[in-house]
């Protein structure tokens, strides 16, 4: 059975901070590993990793895949309070069709 | 372009009822895949359409139905609603193997 897991599930930390969140994946027939910003609405999109090794950036946040031990993980510079939200990792399979699978979510709490 | 658009945003329906929910994707996108969020279960892939073709369904009853059209618009229909269908309902449209950007949801509650 297909399998995404982030960690940790929840993470307060001060204005300024640095975080990185976590997530691992166990599925068959992967495409893609796609990083989802949720606040109390529709998942907006962050990033989608294809590649081993090569960081995606946009302003303070950068996030990097290894296909070989099956993990990607999204950095957070000097976070601010807007970055409070869920963080969802999502697998994109494919087998003919396509789906997304995707982690339990990180909840990111900034505080001033 | 114009974002995805789900409608209605909010409903409110008692067991037994049927509810039909609607999704618009992106123009020139022809993949529209369904998912159900709940606090319990996180967001759980219910189905996905590609040129009027149901091509892969999740793990969820039969109750759960859902349809493409022509111009990619799709809809998806629970029957026999339980208390347990409540639920943020998510439709994503993507280019096939590239990125899925959702829509607003739909918020059913099931009294």
């Amino acid at each position: 059975e297909d399998k995404v897991v982030q960690s940790p599930l929840s993470l307060v930390v001060h204005e300024g901070d640095t975080v990185t969140l976590n997530c691992s994946y166990e599925v068959t027939n992967f495409r893609s590993l796609l990083w989802y910003k949720q606040e109390k609405k529709a998942p907006t999109f962050l990033f989608m990793l294809t590649s081993s090794g090569i960081e995606k950036k946009s302003g303070r946040l950068s996030s990097i895949l290894d296909k070989k031990e099956l993990f990607s993980i999204l950095n957070i510079t000097a976070t601010q309070t807007g970055d409070s939200a869920v963080y969802l990792c999502a697998v994109l399979v494919i087998q003919g069709a396509q789906k997304l699978v995707f982690g339990q979510g990180t909840r990111l709490t900034i505080n001033p | 372009k114009a974002g995805v658009t789900q409608t209605p945003r909010y409903l409110i329906k008692t067991r037994g009822q049927q509810v039909t929910l609607s999704c618009s994707p992106i123009s020139g996108h022809r993949s529209v895949s369904w998912y159900q969020q709940t606090p319990g279960q996180g967001l759980q892939f219910l189905f996905e359409y590609f040129s009027e073709t149901q091509r892969n369904k999740g793990n969820f009853p039969g109750r759960f139905s859902g349809r493409q059209f022509s111009n990619s618009r799709s809809e998806m229909n629970v029957s026999t609603l339980e208390l347990g269908d409540s639920a943020l309902y998510l439709c994503a449209s993507s280019i096939f193997q590239e990125t899925q950007y959702f829509g607003p949801g739909t918020r059913l509650l099931v009294l």
